[in-house]
């Protein structure tokens, strides 16, 4: 079955412990991308990867890092949380970066940082 | 001033009537236009594009104006399983730092939508 995965689910953590959401597609898409959604907001783009090696910063790159080392994955590294993180994630991923390719989300991952 | 603005709702409404979202977008090099569904704490799901000619599917009817930057859903006799929160986005071309042009999704806050019985 064609999809996005992520991991954990749901994360709850405190301030400053280290901490990474795995995301994972099995479509072969070049491009992912990760998107924190809060009340009022809507979805803002983190990060994101047109291709292995090639990560770039999104609309709130603060406080994140990427990876981009296998096509399949792309892992959010949150290397000292902080609470304004608290967020529902998801990962997303297009066949290309273009213009019409429809984006596949993942499931999400809940995660409050206290 | 946002760049995808929709009328958060909630919108409440009973089985069967028609229901009408709207949403504007400020950047006028945006090139294509999308409706996605959402369900409570779910990932966003594609619902259909939004084309200038206006398309429909099923129920569902998008139009899109260019010349006064909006668009919108309607949805026909509305049934329960419709509750969801609808997202207009809006994707225009973006540059990465080296130059690389990318398809650029900007989404609106959300539009609540319950049906109830």
């Amino acid at each position: 079955e064609a999809q996005v995965t992520q991991n954990p689910r749901y994360l709850i953590t405190v301030t400053g412990k280290k901490l990474t959401v795995t995301c994972s597609q099995n479509m072969n898409h070049e491009y992912m991308s990760w998107y924190r959604q809060d009340p009022g907001l809507g979805l803002r783009q983190i990060y994101y990867s047109m291709n292995v090696e090639v990560t770039d910063k999104g609309d709130v790159p603060e406080g994140y890092k990427v990876s981009r080392k296998e096509k399949r994955n792309f892992p959010l590294i949150l290397e000292s949380p902080s609470p304004n993180q608290t967020s529902l994630y998801f990962c997303a991923s297009s066949r290309r970066p273009r213009i019409t390719d429809t984006q596949y989300f993942g499931p999400g991952t809940r995660l409050t940082v206290l | 001033r946002k760049e995808v603005e929709q009328d958060p709702g909630p919108f409440n409404v009973p089985e069967g009537a028609t229901v009408a979202f709207n949403c504007t977008y400020s950047n006028s090099a945006s090139q294509s236009f999308f409706w996605y569904r959402q369900d409570c704490r779910k990932e966003p799901k594609l619902l259909m594009s939004v084309y200038s000619s206006g398309n429909e599917d099923g129920r569902f009817t998008a139009q899109l104006n260019r010349a006064s930057q909006y668009i919108s859903l309607l949805i026909r006799d509305s049934k329960l399983s419709d509750s969801a929160t609808y997202l207009c986005v809006v994707n225009r071309l973006g540059a990465n730092a080296g130059g690389t042009s990318y398809g650029k999704l900007t989404f609106g806050q959300g539009t609540i939508l319950t049906v109830h019985p």
